[in-house]
């Protein structure tokens, strides 16, 4: 079975702070993705990043950066020089990667509700 | 392109009454996910299907729930006999491929309330 373990549930921030959302996977399969969502007031979900498995290089995107570690099983989101646009609530994401025609069903974790003040 | 489209946005029914939840995939997607989330909860799969047949509903309640995906038309979402535990954002997704896990394309959710 799959979980996702966010646990840390809300962070406050100040503008311009930097901060980090921890994300902890369990997985018995050696092959999977991870993701990150974010989820304004207004309800939608938007796609942030995709990870595959076998890639644990850091990404970096602007002022948000993910550090992979597989030994650990985190995926951890950081945001740097944070704004009041980042208030959001943020999901962390599992799945397989089957490639069988199986689906590709996603496990959320609880997600971390952010917000940063000006 | 337009994306993934879901209808209504909000939905308000009485205990008892039944509720229809529709989803457009994006043009070329054949495969569909639901999913739940109830208040202060992340999202939880409820059923995955792809034209004409539900592949996986692991995580659909055993009764009232039922979905959908005809050859033509939209993918339908039904409640029936709504009771207040309902009320959540049901989000579909949907992808263009079965077999690897691409990204899914979310829709912008549906909120029901049930009164």
């Amino acid at each position: 079975a799959q979980k996702v373990t966010q646990a840390q549930t809300e962070i406050s921030v100040v503008e311009k702070e930097d901060v980090t959302l921890d994300c902890v996977y369990e997985t018995r399969d050696t092959t999977y993705y991870l993701f990150w969502y974010k989820q304004p007031p207004s309800g939608e979900l938007v796609f942030l990043i995709r990870r595959n498995s076998f890639d644990e290089q850091n990404e970096i995107s602007g002022r948000y950066s993910w550090n992979f570690q597989k030994s650990t099983s985190s995926f951890n989101f950081t945001i740097t020089a944070s704004q009041v646009v980042d208030s959001a609530v943020y999901f962390c994401a599992l799945s397989e990667a089957v490639i069988t025609g199986a689906n590709s069903k996603l496990t959320f974790g609880k997600g971390i509700t952010l917000s940063v003040r000006p | 392109n337009a994306g993934v489209m879901q209808n209504p946005r909000h939905l308000v029914r009485r205990r008892g009454q039944e509720a229809r939840l529709r989803c457009s995939p994006m043009k070329g997607h054949s495969h569909v996910y639901w999913y739940r989330q109830l208040p202060e909860e992340g999202l939880k799969f409820m059923v995955y299907l792809q034209k004409e047949n539900i592949i996986d509903e692991s995580g659909m309640p055993k009764e009232r729930f039922s979905a959908e995906f005809p050859k033509e038309g939209p993918s339908i979402l039904r409640i029936q006999q709504v009771v207040r535990g309902d009320s959540a954002a049901y989000f579909c997704a949907s992808s263009p491929l079965s077999g690897r896990a691409t990204e899914q394309f979310f829709g912008p959710g549906t909120r029901l309330t049930v009164l």
